[in-house]
């Protein structure tokens, strides 16, 4: 069955500090996709990143790097200099299996709460 | 921009009631969905619609029973509700891609619902 953990419950950090959230995943399917998601204090789930397996390259977008290592089945991210604003509740998610006809419903890990101090 | 709306962000039942959870989407999108977040669990999938009347259940469907009528809004019931469907309640969208693979999911800001 498809899984996701993030390990991380909670982190905080000092502005300005760099910041890793870990997720590992765990999937039967040969291709697969992998998604972050960010929860800020107003409830709205906001998309971050969707990244196939195909693709090994390392993703970065402004303060945002995203590894991906199909050995070690991770998908961390990092937040470079992070700011109050990136205070917020991280989620990783991977798709349901295709084998089991779930590719559009997402599994998701128990999110990280990520606490960015002055 | 996509957007995804629900009905109330907060709402306070009692046990028993029958409750609506209504969810809009303006982006012509095939697929919605409903899940239920309570801390240190993350997301639950409760029940999933990729068309219009149809309908599959998610993980946690107990309890619960949806509709879809128009594509557009995705509405969750809850026949009899109960303390322990004390919730965050969040409904999302998402394109069904050529080739199958799963599209972005988006999201509306969330019902936060409280049975007494």
């Amino acid at each position: 069955a498809q899984k996701v953990t993030q390990a991380q419950t909670e982190i905080s950090v000092v502005e300005k500090e760099d910041v890793t959230l870990d997720c590992v995943y765990e999937t039967r399917d040969t291709t697969y996709y992998l998604f972050w998601y960010k929860q800020p204090p107003s409830g709205e789930l906001v998309f971050l990143i969707r990244r196939n397996s195909f693709d090994e390259q390392n993703e970065i977008s402004g303060r945002y790097s995203w590894n991906f290592q199909k050995s070690t089945s991770s998908f961390n991210f990092t937040i470079t200099a992070s700011q109050v604003v990136d205070s917020a509740v991280y989620f990783c998610a991977l798709p349901k299996s295709i084998l089991t006809g779930g590719g559009n419903k997402l599994t998701f890990g128990t999110g990280t709460q990520l606490k960015v101090e002055l | 921009d996509v957007k995804v709306t629900q009905s109330s962000r907060y709402l306070v039942k009692r046990t028993g009631e029958k409750v609506f959870l209504e969810c809009v989407q303006d982006m012509d999108h095939e697929n919605m969905f409903w899940y239920r977040q309570d801390p240190g669990l993350g997301l639950r999938l409760i029940y999933f619609s990729y068309d219009v009347k149809m309908k599959e259940k998610g993980d946690i469907p107990e309890g619960y029973s949806v509709s879809r009528e128009k594509k557009e809004r995705f509405s969750l019931i809850l026949e009899s509700a109960s303390t322990n469907q004390t919730s965050m309640y969040l409904c999302a969208s998402s394109l069904v891609p050529a080739g199958g693979s799963p599209d972005t999911q988006y999201f509306g800001p969330g019902t936060r619902l409280t049975v007494l």
